[in-house]
């Protein structure tokens, strides 16, 4: 089936320091997204991508969706202790399914 | 807080048991999922409704039966469950198939 390699797995940086994490597909997709989960809560869209090219931001994170339409990135800047969480990528064809990335779990040094 | 509410937060039932998990929103959406979470490990689909019609069941055992009785509502009726089905249960919504999903924080399940 289809996947997605998001990478790195797991991160630990010290706050302010910025992040960056990216997933990749051998298949094209139509929508990027990008999610975060805390402990015992469900996943919470952060951004949502359409158009292959597209750069949007929400406050300290941008997210771009590929040219090729086969990747996307996100990043945050001078982060937080709140920022700590599990981020998933997510990408659809139009057709209900996401397909997610393994995620990538960041833990922030005070 | 999110918009998609799930009851209960919580649930242990023996292997026996029947018991339902009720998903519940009010922006609208036409399009309502059922999700299982292992610890570590992304969402895996289970089921899609789309405008209360099932469209979409990925081969989820019979133990597991979707329910979609409005607009509004999803449920999951849970029967003679094992204990590997012991997981986070997430519900999400979206405008149509299209759009983005949201999701409720889930139900931890546990069976003993």
């Amino acid at each position: 089936g289809q996947q997605l390699n998001q990478s790195p797995q797991s991160m630990f940086i010290q706050e302010g320091e910025d992040v960056s994490m990216n997933c990749t597909s051998s298949s094209i997709f139509n929508t990027w997204l990008w999610y975060k989960q805390d402990p015992g809560e469900g996943p919470v869209l952060l951004i949502a991508l359409y158009k292959a090219g597209e750069l949007t931001s929400n406050g300290r994170l941008t997210a771009q969706f590929g040219i090729t339409r086969k990747d996307s990135f996100l990043n945050i800047s001078a982060s937080i202790p709140s920022d700590v969480g599990i981020y998933f990528c997510a990408g659809s064809q139009g057709a209900q399914k996401l397909v997610f990335g393994q995620g990538t779990r960041l833990t922030i040094n005070p | 807080d999110t918009e998609v509410t799930q009851t209960p937060k919580h649930l242990v039932m023996g292997m026996t048991n029947k018991k339902s998990l009720k998903c519940e929103q009010h922006m609208g959406h036409r399009a309502m999922y059922w999700y299982k979470q292992k610890a570590k490990k992304p969402p895996e689909l289970m089921f899609v409704y789309s405008y209360e019609k099932l469209s979409i069941n990925e081969s989820v055992p019979s133990r597991f039966s979707p329910e979609c009785p409005n607009s509004s509502l999803l449920n999951l009726h849970l029967h003679a469950l094992q204990p590997e089905d012991s997981a986070l249960y997430l519900c999400a919504s979206s405008l149509n198939r299209v759009q983005p999903q949201h999701f409720g924080d889930g139900t931890r399940l546990s069976i003993l």
